[in-house]
């Protein structure tokens, strides 16, 4: 199995930072990389998927970038509605394993 | 709208059973696949299994794998998990969602229900 790490495990920031947070997999997962926001007692929404297309709804201050094993998700401009848990997960090959997250806090 | 509803959650006892149901509409149920992922109180997401839109292809993660068993009816529009031999470790937020198709694979998940809570305790 593919395993996926996240880094970093937890970040602080304030409204109107630039975030930037790192997916690496184990493997080569060629563009086949996503990224999902949570909030506390939500489901998972979908943000970013084939590495870098924006999810349709999903503001443009999102985005994604990367291929092989490494990947990032940035947020360029922190909003107060953007303090939440990040995931990665490669869908290249089954079981399409999940990141441990990245919980991003307000500063 | 696309709408995504899981149901058959609740209390089950070490060693029991239980199914999952999953109620979509909204969309063209048969040409996606669906998945179930699940989280641990406090835990992150863990991708458990997938079905095709045919319900011929399944694939399972190693911890569910021979357990659980995911099926669909096309029909009525719902996917459902299977869960036999059930431990404390299944307890979870059993997920299901839609899957995102790119050049003929599932290569994310689009919409999510609200979750199904499983609790194996004696």
């Amino acid at each position: 199995d593919i395993q996926m790490t996240q880094s970093p495990s937890s970040v602080s920031a304030s409204v109107g930072d630039r975030v930037t947070i790192t997916c690496r997999a184990s493997q080569d997962v060629s563009s086949w990389l996503a990224w999902y926001q949570q909030k506390p007692g939500k489901a998972p929404k979908l943000l970013i998927y084939a590495a870098s297309s924006l999810q349709s709804g999903v503001p443009s201050r999102f985005s994604g970038s990367g291929s092989g094993t490494d990947f990032t998700l940035t947020i360029s401009s922190l909003q107060p509605e953007d303090f939440a848990t990040y995931y990665c997960q490669q869908a290249n090959s089954f079981p399409n394993t999940f990141g441990p997250g990245t919980k991003l806090e307000i500063k | 709208e696309v709408q995504v509803v899981e149901s058959g959650g609740g209390l089950v006892q070490p060693g029991g059973s239980l199914r999952l149901s999953c109620a979509v509409s909204g969309f063209n149920f048969n040409i996606y696949a669906m998945t179930w992922v699940r989280q641990a109180p406090g835990k992150g997401l863990e991708w458990l299994s997938i079905i095709g839109g045919k319900g011929v292809a399944t694939y399972y993660a190693d911890s569910v794998r021979g357990r659980f068993t995911i099926s669909r009816d096309n029909s009525k529009n719902t996917v459902y998990l299977q869960m036999n031999s059930l431990t404390a470790e299944d307890t979870a937020v059993y997920y299901c969602a839609k899957g995102v198709t790119v050049a003929g694979r599932t290569r994310a998940s689009d919409y999510w229900g609200q979750g199904t809570l499983v609790t194996v305790s004696s």
